[in-house]
């Protein structure tokens, strides 16, 4: 069955940087587009970052571009998320999800970074 | 760029039905749509992908009692048969060349 699994979450300093991993299994990967979304504590669903089967195009929300990286690597099954420059409105729980409509979700990764 | 709007509550009881609605903006009305759950301290989970002719493909696992139309710009989500379970925030999401989008999601009340 399809599972992503998100790790790399945690407690982090404004400024300072953060890398998530998400781990695909039970799918062709390499097949898929793949994004990041978060939800804020108490907020609604925020798209972050999407990049193509590939690995090529790779697009961004305007509230991160230029701080944040997508990544991926076919090989090993997994998403990347370089967060960098970190700010307290980035606390949130980040979720990576499998191709345009979302048809599968992580269960999330907790980032706080406090003010 | 595309916007979507949904009210941010909705109730019914239990054994009925609702219907939650999703509006695409303006010039945008051909965009498919995916309706997402996300129950009490839980992860989003898909529901189903929702074409402009109202046809409809569900996730895995997803109930009966879970269907999608569509009317113009207008995407709707129908539960029938309301559980307890089925309490929770309802989002709607679009996507295209370089973005997607999500709505503000809808809170649900099973009374």
């Amino acid at each position: 069955q399809v599972q992503l699994v998100e790790s790399g979450g945690g407690v982090v300093q404004p400024g300072r940087s953060l890398r998530l991993s998400c781990a695909a299994s039970g799918f062709t990967f390499s097949s898929y587009p793949m994004h990041w979304v978060r939800q804020a504590p108490g907020k609604g669903l925020e798209w972050v970052a999407v990049i193509s089967s590939d690995g090529i195009n790779k697009y961004y929300a305007d509230s991160v571009k230029g701080r944040f990286t997508i990544s991926r690597d076919n090989s090993k099954y997994t998403l990347f998320l370089q967060m960098n420059s970190l700010r307290p409105e980035d606390t949130s729980v980040y979720y990576c999800a499998r191709d345009d409509e979302s048809d599968y979700w992580g269960q999330g990764t907790l980032v706080t970074v406090p003010a | 760029q595309v916007v979507l709007t949904q009210s941010p509550s909705a109730s019914a009881s239990l054994g009925a039905s609702v219907k939650l609605t999703c509006t695409l903006s303006s010039g945008h009305s051909t965009y498919a749509i995916a309706w997402h759950q996300q129950q009490p301290d839980k992860g989003p989970r898909y529901l189903m992908k929702l074409n402009t002719d109202g046809s409809h493909s569900k996730g895995d696992g997803i109930p009966d009692r879970f269907s999608g139309s569509s009317s113009g710009a207008e995407r709707y989500l129908t539960v029938s048969s309301l559980q307890s379970e089925d309490e929770a925030d309802y989002y709607c999401q679009t996507w295209g060349t370089g973005f997607r989008v999500f709505g503000g999601g809808t809170k649900l009340t099973v009374l």
